[in-house]
């Protein structure tokens, strides 16, 4: 069964930093785009950053871009969004997604970790 | 990177057709036939119904079918179902790099 599991979230002060995982099982990983995908409480989907299958590209919405890292390990199939200089906006559930193979959207999503900013 | 244009809610009675529109620009659905839709259920992940403007993955149902014009793509539920009451999203690749998603549209099944 393909699957994806975040996890990382948590309650951070603004200014502060949190690393969230995606543990992904089922699919070859190191063959799929990877995306990351935030909803803040009660608002629509955003679209935060992809990575490439062999980490050699990756892509910023201009929200997080100089924030934000995405990044990935094969090896050991997960797929990571460091998050440095958090703000108040940045509170969301962060959903972990797969990119169809050589396709532009994704096709399988994670149940998603919460990740809330405040003092 | 500014979200898509939904309606807000759209409705319908169980059996009816209702349609979903998602407005862009040129930039986006305009330039890309890569549009995607994703119902969503309260408290729970995204799942894809339409991909690539028009094509259904496995398991969606056949009532489910997209179509673009220009820069306006749109979703149709034909013989709406209770079970079809969901929040749905359109998203659209945008060159250079990124994807939009569009602000969502709940249906409601009357």
């Amino acid at each position: 069964e393909v699957q994806l599991v975040e996890s990382g979230g948590g309650l951070v002060q603004p200014g502060g930093s949190l690393r969230l995982s995606c543990a992904a099982s089922g699919f070859t990983f190191s063959s799929h785009w990877m995306h990351w995908v935030r909803q803040a409480p009660g608002k629509g989907l955003v679209w935060v950053s992809r990575i490439k299958y062999d980490a050699s590209v990756t892509n910023y919405a201009d929200s997080v871009k100089g924030r934000f890292t995405i990044s990935r390990d094969n090896a050991k199939n997960t797929v990571y969004l460091q998050m440095n200089s958090l703000r108040a906006d940045d509170s969301a559930v962060y959903y972990c997604a797969r990119g169809a193979q050589w396709q532009y959207y994704v096709d399988v999503w994670g149940k998603g970790t919460t990740v809330t900013v405040s003092s | 990177q500014s979200a898509l244009t939904q309606p807000r809610s759209v409705s319908g009675s169980p059996g009816q057709s209702v349609t979903i529109s998602c407005t862009g620009t040129s930039s986006d659905v305009g330039s890309y036939n890569y549009v995607s839709w994703y119902q969503q259920d309260p408290g729970k992940a995204p799942k894809l119904m339409i991909y690539d403007v028009t094509k259904r993955p496995s398991g969606v149902p056949d009532r489910f079918s997209g179509s673009k014009s220009a820069n306006t793509a749109s979703l149709t539920i034909s013989g709406l179902q209770a079970e079809d009451e969901a929040d749905y999203y359109c998203c659209s690749y945008a060159g250079n790099s990124y994807y939009v998603f569009g602000t969502g549209t709940k249906v409601t099944v009357l």
